[in-house]
């Protein structure tokens, strides 16, 4: 079946500090989602990608979708306390369907 | 406008017995999706319902099943219950403006039912 790989599992960093995270797939997709998931909520979409090479930007968060369809990125600027939680990419092939990466967690001191 | 509302919170179950979740979308949402969450396997989609037909199916035994009614209200079941069963289970809707292949519109996730089997 259709796999992503996410990288870092974890990350440590300090307040202030930029934040890089990435997802890649021997499958192709036609959508890239990225979510953040808080303790004891549901995932929240942050960023929605729907063409090859697409950068876009939410607030202090950029994404891009990869030229070959198969990988993403997303970037946190000047990271804050409450950007802790675990962050998700997801790709679509069929809307209504995604399939999700093992996650980020992220922890930021202060 | 209310969110994605799953019901109940909470469940404990045990071994063999079957058990309904409820998702109820935001109004208007037509697409409702089913995903379980563990720490040993991540998110990992169930189906997907749009206008109370079936769209698309994950990789899961026959035991898992759902439905939608024609209010988009959805429901999943699952029978016999096995330990492993255990998980988080979240529902998404969307408006999904298309069936089938399409572009994916914003999904929004309820808070989930964490299902426990003893």
């Amino acid at each position: 079946g259709q796999q992503l790989n996410q990288s870092p599992q974890s990350m440590f960093i300090q307040e202030g500090e930029d934040v890089s995270m990435n997802c890649t797939s021997s499958s192709i997709f036609n959508t890239w989602l990225w979510y953040k998931q808080d303790p004891g909520e549901g995932p929240v979409l942050l960023i929605a990608l729907y063409k090859a090479g697409e950068l876009t930007s939410n607030g202090r968060l950029t994404a891009q979708f990869g030229i070959t369809r198969k990988d993403s990125f997303l970037n946190i600027s000047a990271s804050i306390p409450s950007d802790v939680g675990i962050y998700f990419c997801a790709g679509e092939r069929n809307a209504g369907k995604s399939t999700f990466g093992d996650g980020t967690t992220l922890t930021v001191k202060p | 406008k209310a969110g994605v509302t799953q019901t109940p919170r909470y469940l404990i179950k045990t071994r063999g017995q079957q058990v309904t979740l409820s998702c109820s979308p935001i109004s208007g949402h037509r697409s409702v999706s089913w995903y379980q969450q563990t720490p040993g396997q991540g998110l990992q989609f169930l189906f997907e319902y749009f206008s109370e037909t079936q769209r698309n199916k994950g990789n899961f035994p026959g035991r898992f099943s759902g439905r939608q009614f024609s209010n988009s209200r959805s429901e999943m079941n699952v029978s016999t219950l096995e330990l492993g069963d255990s998980a988080l289970y979240l529902c998404a809707s969307s408006q999904r403006v298309s069936g089938g292949l399409g572009r994916s519109t914003e999904a929004f996730f309820g808070q989930g039912t964490r299902l426990t089997v003893v």
